[in-house]
């Protein structure tokens, strides 16, 4: 079963525009991670966020956690066409037994 | 350093058949941890395996089964496929240290039953 919803399911832009992905999830966690996924690819970690830091960055990336209202965000700035994908939230203790979102199908535009 | 490395890339099987996958984790890693991707189910956990010991298991039948050999690789086995066992099914490993450990994934090995 899945920990948590995302939303958009799918979301499209134009490169340059700033893409925002949402997570809800389900029940308490140590920490959130993002992936992001090319078509029919594994998986690429791109940043994990723990319970009590409540935003993090990593170079166009920007996550916020919001344990009050179990929902974490990934925010991507100025896109690019390279960064069309799903993207998923994870949570789990560590790397072990991840729990994964539904995910959001990414596409942007040139 | 090499990443996780995932063989085959692709297979096809037939229902009934017995198909065994394997996965070979970064040099260092110790836990392997390996997800099944489908449309309709999303990503879900399988197993994990640290040391050569399953340490967790997800919800899947008997039919999926795994180990872990001393140098850290790890295979998986279906028996009996179905038709419904068509997905992807990754491979990630990690240090296996605990909390906040980053997982690296291989590419996948995508099976198709026919």
């Amino acid at each position: 079963s899945q920990q948590g919803e995302e939303d958009p399911q799918a979301l499209s832009i134009q490169e340059g525009e700033n893409a925002t992905m949402n997570c809800s999830y389900k029940t308490s966690i140590n920490n959130l991670q993002w992936y992001r996924q090319n078509s029919g690819r594994g998986l690429v970690h791109l940043i994990l966020i723990r319970s009590n830091e409540r935003e993090k960055h990593s170079g166009r990336l920007r996550v916020t956690l919001d344990t009050s209202k179990k929902s974490s965000s990934l925010l991507i700035t100025a896109s690019r066409a390279a960064d069309t994908a799903s993207y998923f939230c994870a949570t789990g203790k560590g790397a072990d037994k991840l729990i994964f979102g539904t995910g959001t199908r990414l596409q942007v535009f040139p | 350093k090499a990443g996780v490395t995932q063989t085959p890339r692709y297979l096809i099987k037939t229902r009934g058949q017995q198909v065994t996958l394997s996965c070979s984790p970064i040099s260092g890693h110790r836990s392997v941890s390996w997800y099944q991707q489908t449309p309709g189910q999303g990503l879900q956990f399988l197993f994990e395996y640290f040391s050569e010991t399953q340490r967790n298991k997800g919800n899947f039948p008997g039919r999926f089964s795994g180990r872990q050999f001393s140098n850290s690789r790890s295979e998986m086995n279906v028996s009996t496929l179905e038709l419904g066992d068509s997905a992807l099914y990754l491979c990630a490993s990690s240090r296996g240290t605990g909390d906040g450990t980053e997982a690296f994934f291989g590419q996948g090995t995508r099976l198709t039953v026919v």
